[in-house]
């Protein structure tokens, strides 16, 4: 079983659609991030958090540390909003753990 | 402000053979953390450098080795190339240990032949 489960596996929206991707944990973290990856490999850093919610634009993350889980949501979805979406958390032992990602497609 | 760089882009080796992979970090950044991703999956965690100490690893064997300099720049080095070593590796470099934001950089595609 993976440290990391996200859910689900791929998605396709419309554009404009309300957008959820989730994410449970197994083990004790000291921070949760979500991660893009586009077509090409390259990642970038959307959220890290380790309690309550943040926002950013149109997309907004939040955390439940007793449930061990967190939800990535976007809002007015939009075709340049394709990506794989990963989770991934760090333990205090400088452990990494990552899901295996969404892919994401927003359909004009 | 210079991103994180990685060199090269793509390596092709051949099984047995040796292979060493570069990371430039963040300018600021003393943290970097090397990982590799297989085609179709999420990345796993191949170990962490802070101030030149490694201190942190994951699930990886020995011949997977690293450096980081008095610069922050890092090395990965791996030894006895197999076929599944095939993977973009990627480094990403942060402020300080975790929790800190990571910064990724393009990946290095290797092929193992």
């Amino acid at each position: 079983k993976n440290e990391v489960e996200q859910s689900p596996q791929n998605l396709t929206a419309q554009e404009g659609e309300f957008i959820t991707i989730n994410c449970s944990y197994s083990v004790g973290i000291s921070a949760l991030h979500w991660l893009q990856q586009h077509p090409g490999g390259g990642i970038v850093s959307l959220f890290m958090l380790s309690s309550g919610k943040k926002k950013h634009g149109r997309l907004i993350a939040t955390i439940n540390i007793q449930e061990k889980h967190s939800s990535l949501h976007i809002t007015a979805s939009h075709p340049r909003d394709s990506a794989v979406y990963i989770c991934a958390v760090s333990n205090t032992g400088n452990q990494f753990y990552f899901g295996t990602g969404t892919s994401l497609t927003v359909i004009p | 402000e210079t991103g994180v760089t990685q060199s090269p882009t793509h390596l092709i080796k051949t099984r047995g053979q040796q292979v060493t992979l570069r990371c430039s970090s963040q300018s600021g950044h003393n943290t970097v953390s090397w990982y590799q991703q297989a085609l179709g999956q999420g990345p796993q965690f191949i170990f962490q450098y802070y101030r030149e100490e490694e201190n942190g690893r994951g699930n990886f064997p020995p011949r997977f080795s690293g450096l980081q300099f008095p610069n922050y720049s890092s090395e990965l080095n791996v030894n006895a190339l197999e076929l599944d070593d095939s993977a973009l590796y990627l480094c990403a470099s942060s402020l300080g240990q975790a929790p800190y934001e990571q910064y990724f950089g393009p990946g290095t595609r290797l092929t193992v032949t």
